[in-house]
């Protein structure tokens, strides 16, 4: 099956400064690649994805990178602000008969006014 | 209002008793999942079910149970056997088949003394 590594686990930076976060995955026919915040006490919620036939995406200050051939994807915050906070989680999942995505142990972001 | 509904958000259950989390969703989706989140350890799937009467085990599906009697409903029974059951599950439901997001509710709560 597959299997999706995150880092850092933590992740502290100043208002103000980028972040980036960074996760690996293990099946080639992965295809669909999301990212989610899950602020305290909350459900994760989908911030941006990304399609394997597209390399970058942006969405104002985040954006998602893809490498399909080093199976890498990331995720980078421009301008953080303390309301970035939060926990991040990837995933990844194979489109088709079955959708199960695999999602990173997450990234506790920190933002420092 | 589309979404999906977790209830209660906090319960507290004497060891040795079992207790189900209620999970609805009125958004026509197929695909409905359990999750288990404890510090550290990211999303861990318990249950998952892509159609009305199926659904299969996921990584720790030890001491739970499921039922999918409704499209709109996947209760989770947390049973006696589960031998450390104080955790945040969070159920989620997607498109089957289909490459989009998961959209999750907002977690039950569950402290057993």
């Amino acid at each position: 099956g597959e299997n999706v590594e995150q880092h850092p686990s933590t992740l502290s930076v100043q208002e103000g400064d980028s972040a980036v976060i960074k996760c690996t995955y293990s099946d080639s026919a992965s295809n669909y690649f999301p990212w989610y915040k899950q602020e305290l006490g909350k459900g994760p919620q989908l911030i941006i994805d990304i399609r394997s036939n597209v390399g970058e995406k942006k969405d104002q200050r985040i954006a998602v990178t893809l490498n399909k051939t080093a199976k890498h994807f990331s995720l980078h915050i421009t301008e953080t602000q303390p309301e970035d906070s939060a926990v991040y989680f990837c995933a990844a999942s194979r489109g088709g008969g079955s959708y199960i995505p695999t999602f990173g142990r997450g990234t506790s972001l920190i933002v420092h006014p | 209002d589309g979404g999906i509904t977790q209830s209660p958000k906090y319960l507290f259950r004497k060891e040795g008793q079992n207790v189900t989390l209620s999970c609805e969703q009125n958004l026509n989706h197929d695909a409905m999942y359990w999750y288990r989140q404890d510090p550290g350890q990211g999303l861990r799937l318990i249950y998952y079910s892509q159609i009305v009467n199926d659904f299969q085990k996921g990584d720790i599906a030890e001491g739970y149970s499921v039922s999918r009697e409704k499209k709109e409903s996947f209760p989770l029974t947390v049973t006696s056997a589960q031998k450390n059951p104080t955790a945040f599950y969070l159920c989620a439901s997607s498109i089957q088949g289909a490459m989009t997001e998961a959209f999750f509710g907002q977690g039950t709560r569950l402290t057993v003394v």
